[in-house]
């Protein structure tokens, strides 16, 4: 049964520090991996999908990257701000349950001025 | 504008109570789903559906039931035989191309049992 970890559970830094945010996965057989973004009782924001045969995908200063083999993704934010501070989630499709996604528990991110 | 409505945005239960949380998606998508979040939790998967008239139980399915009969709605009802319902109710949805879909989120719904 895949399952999907996220490391750190917790990251304080202060404003302008790059930092990477890690989400590893169990089963390599993946289709497609998705990072999102949560403000404190709100819904998910899609931040980026990076699919099987590709290895990394950009928005603005997010980078995130996917290495399949080694079950592995790593979501780069670059020069950060206090307003991306929130919750990051990393999400898989995998072959279970149609094409429905397996959550980490989330990483929560505090940028400090 | 194009997107995932739910309603309501707080839900309250008495015990013994069936409630029913709304799902309308403008973005002609086939596959829809429902996600329980907890505190401290990932989100898992109640139900989803990838076509009308047809869905599938997800891990958590006990306790819970919904129907698709409409392309664009997919409400989940919480019965009473949900013994722990206190939760984040997430709805989204894709367009079905085998896996490869990205899935949009709705503003969620949060359900307390008084």
């Amino acid at each position: 049964k895949q399952e999907v970890t996220q490391i750190p559970a917790a990251l304080s830094v202060p404003e302008g520090e790059n930092l990477v945010l890690n989400c590893s996965f169990t089963d390599s057989a993946i289709y497609n991996l998705q990072w999102f973004r949560q403000d404190p009782g709100k819904g998910l924001t899609s931040l980026l999908l990076i699919q099987s045969s590709q290895r990394e995908q950009t928005s603005g200063r997010l980078n995130a990257s996917l290495d399949k083999s080694s079950g592995r993704s790593t979501l780069y934010i670059a020069a950060s701000q206090p307003g991306d501070s929130a919750t990051y989630l990393c999400a898989v499709v995998g072959n279970q349950a149609g094409t429905a996604l397996i959550f980490g528990k989330g990483t929560t991110l505090s940028v400090s001025s | 504008d194009g997107g995932i409505t739910q309603s309501p945005k707080y839900l309250f239960r008495k015990e013994g109570q069936n409630v029913t949380l709304s799902c309308e998606q403008n973005l002609n998508h086939d596959a829809m789903y429902w996600y329980r979040q907890d505190p401290g939790q990932g989100l898992r998967l109640i139900y989803y559906s990838q076509i009308v008239n047809d869905f599938q139980k997800g891990d958590i399915a006990e306790g819970y039931s919904v129907s698709r009969e409409k392309k664009e709605s997919f409400p989940l009802t919480v019965t009473s035989a949900q013994k722990n319902p206190t939760a984040f109710y997430l709805c989204a949805s894709s367009i079905w191309a085998g896996g490869e879909d990205e899935q949009f989120f709705g503003p969620g719904t949060r359900l307390t049992v008084l």
